[in-house]
């Protein structure tokens, strides 16, 4: 079945314990993003990958950080998390940045104490 | 003030009444608009995606209008069923993807 998948779906923890979300998708897709969901506020992204070793920074990237070793893996990774990274994230992936079609992870709701 | 506005903020509605929700952009040009559906705790799906010069879609009961003239899109619902219930995301795509913040929809039996 193509998929997106992330873990954790759910993950508490405390102020400046470094944590990493997984995301991995079988589709063979090249692009690949992270978004953040808060309320009011919307879908909102904060880092992409248009292709392995090729990553950029979104509209809300500061704290995060990302890497593309592999076509398949788009890890984000919260060095220091902080109160304000609580919230629901996403992955996505497409065939390419400008194609149609956008799949998105299930999500993974962090809270940070 | 946000590129994608969405309108109602939410609404509820009662099982198989038609409903229509409402978006409006600033963002021009563009190089398509598409309309999300996302279930409570759920990544959004893609519904339908439009591009400038198209003014209409459907996906089964769902049917997207455009109107470039006006900065407009509307989702429209028909025959609206339990499973309906979800926020409703309208996206424009300039380069990267510019996100509404979703009407919430509630259908109630």
């Amino acid at each position: 079945e193509a998929q997106v998948t992330q873990n954790p779906r759910y993950l508490i923890t405390v102020t400046g314990k470094k944590l990493t979300v997984t995301c991995s998708q079988n589709m063979n897709h090249e692009y690949m993003s992270w978004y953040r969901q808060d309320p009011g506020l919307g879908l909102r992204q904060i880092y992409y990958s248009m292709n392995v070793e090729v990553t950029d920074k979104g509209d809300v990237p500061e704290g995060y950080k990302v890497s593309r070793k592999e076509k398949r893996n788009f890890p984000l990774i919260l060095e220091s998390p902080s109160p304000n990274q609580t919230s629901l994230y996403f992955c996505a992936s497409s065939l390419g940045r400008d194609h149609y079609e956008q799949y998105f992870g299930p999500g993974t709701r962090l809270t940070v104490t | 003030k946000n590129q994608v506005e969405q309108s109602p903020q939410s609404l509820i509605i009662l099982e198989g009444k038609n409903c229509t929700l409402q978006c409006n952009y600033t963002v021009s040009p563009f190089s398509n608009l598409r309309w999300y559906k996302q279930d409570t705790g759920r990544g959004p799906v893609s519904l339908t995606i439009m591009t400038f010069s198209e003014n209409t879609k459907s996906n089964g009961r769902y049917t997207a209008t455009l109107d470039a003239d006006t900065k407009q899109s509307s989702l429209h619902i028909t025959a609206s069923q339990l499973s309906d219930s979800a926020s409703y995301i309208c996206v424009v795509k300039r380069g990267k993807l510019i996100f509404g913040q979703g009407t919430e929809l509630s259908v109630k039996p």
